[in-house]
């Protein structure tokens, strides 16, 4: 089993929906990492968040510790989000990141 | 600045040939990291370096992967001799501390050995 875990793997959504990725991991962490992966290729940090929630214009990340869970919010959703999302954590023990196999969501106007 | 720099953009060579990819961190970060990612595989951690000393190589697949930084604006990853199973993305990144904090990334290599 996988450290952490994502769904769903694909995602569609008609321009305006409102998108939620979900992130579960199974090991105790300093940090868990939001990363964004356009079709180009370049991956960009969304968020970085070891407690509660984040907020950055239309997306919002929280985290529940307790539940080893994270989520991604993406309010009135556009085509120009469509890309891979990424979740990766940092591992308590390590000073490494163990990321998640990513989720392709596909905005259509 | 600049960002994470990354040369060559793309590589494509034939079986057995040395491979070097160049990575140039953010002026100032003192964590760099090597990344590959594969369709199979997603992206995986090959080695990280603190203050150009390397700190974990545990995901380098085999001796054939070596990286080196020799100062604080400069690193390599080199693969010889390369195999077709090597063929991936190459991402470099910096970070000010450690995994804890936001990671920055070059815009990676795509390489392809046939």
């Amino acid at each position: 089993k996988n450290e952490v875990e994502q769904s769903p793997q694909n995602l569609t959504a008609q321009e305006g929906e409102f998108i939620t990725i979900n992130c579960s991991y199974s090991v105790g962490i300093s940090a868990l990492h939001w990363l964004q992966q356009h079709p180009g290729g370049g991956i960009v940090s969304l968020f970085m968040l070891s407690s509660g929630k984040k907020k950055h214009g239309r997306l919002i990340a929280t985290i529940n510790i307790q539940e080893k869970h994270s989520s991604l919010h993406i309010t009135a959703s556009h085509p120009r989000d469509s890309a891979v999302y990424i979740c990766a954590v940092s591992r308590l023990d390590t000073d490494k990141l163990i990321f998640g196999t990513g989720t392709r969501l596909q905005v259509f106007p | 600045d600049a960002g994470v720099i990354q040369s060559p953009r793309h590589e494509v060579t034939e079986m057995g040939q040395e491979v070097t990819l160049r990575c140039k961190p953010i002026s100032g970060h003192d964590y760099l990291f090597w990344y590959r990612q594969t369709m199979m595989r997603g992206l995986e951690l090959l080695i990280y370096f603190n203050n150009n000393v390397p700190i974990d190589d545990s995901g380098m697949p085999e001796d054939r992967f070596s990286a080196k930084m020799p100062n604080a604006s400069f690193s390599t990853l080199k693969i010889q001799p390369s195999e077709p199973r090597d063929s991936a993305v190459y991402f470099c990144a910096s970070s000010l501390i450690d995994s804890r904090n936001e990671q920055f990334f070059g815009p990676g290599t795509r390489l392809t050995v046939l």
